[in-house]
């Protein structure tokens, strides 16, 4: 069972702090990471795909993947009242009959408190 | 910028009858998607479609689904007979390279 697990918080954070967050897959096949931001009743919107071990930056977040835990985080810097969402970690798995879908996780609920 | 649009964003339709929910991709994207997300659960993934046919579908896509590009720019999602489980959000998605752009869903309540 190819499986993504999320804690659902919810979890809240003051204006500023740093948000962790955190996702772990079961399947080794597992090669594409991603996380999306979801406002409630709305659409999945993509944050950051990581494909390689270690930490890729964009602006104040921080995607960290490592293949041998099976781990991928996300960290939000200065957290705004604005990043309050849920954020879900998607995979894309390799190898045969895999056509790119993701396999989402259940969300996490961040909220971020002024 | 390019994005998926979905039409309608809410449809409203009795157990048993048939409805046709529509995209419209990213225009140079190839592969397309569709998912749903249950309220309060999360988005799964129902089929994905490359070159006019399906590539690969999920365990919920069964006989009662079925997708179509009847042109070059739409990409419908057909449930025959709705039954009340089938309420839920669904999502279109095309794809580049790895990355996946939503569109705005639609809502499908069956009552």
């Amino acid at each position: 069972q190819k499986e993504v697990e999320q804690n659902s918080g919810p979890l809240s954070v003051p204006e500023g702090a740093i948000a962790s967050l955190n996702c772990t897959y079961s399947d080794r096949v597992s090669q594409s990471f991603f996380w999306y931001r979801q406002y409630s009743g709305k659409s999945p919107e993509l944050i950051m795909s990581i494909y390689s071990n270690g930490d890729k930056e964009d602006g104040r977040f921080t995607a960290q993947l490592n293949k041998a835990s099976q781990y991928v985080s996300l960290l939000i810097r200065d957290s705004q009242p604005s990043d309050s969402a849920t954020y879900l970690c998607a995979v894309i798995l390799r190898g045969r009959g895999s056509q790119g879908n993701l396999i989402f996780g259940k969300g996490t609920k961040l909220s971020v408190k002024p | 910028e390019p994005e998926v649009t979905q039409t309608p964003s809410h449809q409203v339709t009795q157990m048993g009858q048939e409805v046709i929910l529509r995209c419209v991709p990213i225009s140079n994207h190839l592969y397309f998607y569709w998912y749903r997300q249950i309220l309060g659960q999360k988005v799964e993934f129902l089929v994905s479609f490359y070159n006019n046919e399906i590539s690969e579908k999920s365990e919920i896509f069964d006989d009662q689904f079925s997708v179509e590009r009847p042109d070059g720019s739409n990409f419908t999602l057909k449930i025959r007979s709705t039954k009340l489980e089938d309420s839920a959000m669904y999502f279109c998605a095309s794809r580049q390279e790895d990355t996946q752009y939503f569109g705005p869903g639609t809502r499908l309540t069956v009552l």
